[in-house]
């Protein structure tokens, strides 16, 4: 079974620039957490979608969406870059909410 | 979701045995205790879990005090592969509707020496 699939690995971005990033579940997962990993704040919890509905939502500002599809693959947007962005995006997915979490290798993101 | 504590760092010569404690007396009757490890500038990795029962599987095996304040997980034969941040996590489990994220903490620093 294919594991958790993230796209791009690595990006780099402008300040003021959007970025879209995307996750692909393991085949038969409904479920599906992003996460925000820097240095100095560790590994931060930004939203779960189920059922292609956002379940649960971390501290983040407006800037950070995201969005589920039906076939559970899901994408994170975020709105005007700032160079605090920069960070390695995390997503997991899970059967259901809050059964085991099988995370991806995550998309590098840099902001100059 | 209760709160864990976790030592900084550790080390364990590899061929042995790696026992990483992790403090969570605050926890609940119905959470449960996982544990994630994250290799260097990978995506963290799913070990075990469990309530109250000790658990075992080919990673790793869990042992839960009988008050369940407190847990060890335990890498029987370590190998330098298993040099990673380890990050104990006590969460409700439930099986529908809205569930509660990972929080993650700072985590122990294993290295496996050779």
């Amino acid at each position: 079974k294919a594991g958790v699939t993230q796209t791009p690995r690595y990006l780099i971005k402008t300040r003021g620039q959007q970025v879209t990033l995307s996750c692909s579940p393991i085949s038969g997962h409904r479920s599906v957490s992003w996460y925000q990993q820097t240095p100095g704040q560790g590994l931060q919890f930004l939203f779960e979608y189920f059922s292609e509905t956002q379940r649960n939502k971390g501290n983040f500002p407006g800037r950070f969406s995201g969005r589920q599809f039906s076939n559970s693959r899901s994408e994170m947007n975020v709105s005007t870059l700032e160079l605090g962005d920069s960070a390695l995006y995390l997503c997991a997915s899970s059967e259901g909410p809050g059964t085991e979490a099988f995370f991806g290798q995550g998309t590098r993101l840099t902001v100059v | 979701d209760a709160k864990t504590t976790q030592p900084t760092s550790m080390d364990c010569a590899e061929g042995r045995a790696a026992n990483l404690p992790c403090n969570h007396s605050t926890i609940s009757g119905n959470e449960y205790v996982y544990w994630y490890r994250q290799i260097h500038s990978q995506g963290p990795q799913y070990i075990i879990h469990g309530l109250k029962n000790n658990e075992t599987n080919e990673m790793a095996s869990l042992i839960i005090t009988e008050d369940r304040k407190s847990s060890t997980l335990i890498l029987p034969h370590a190998t330098l592969r298993d040099t990673a941040v380890y990050y104990c996590i006590v969460r409700v489990k439930v099986s529908s509707g809205s569930a509660r994220q990972l929080t993650f903490g700072s985590g122990t620093q294993l290295t496996v020496l050779p």
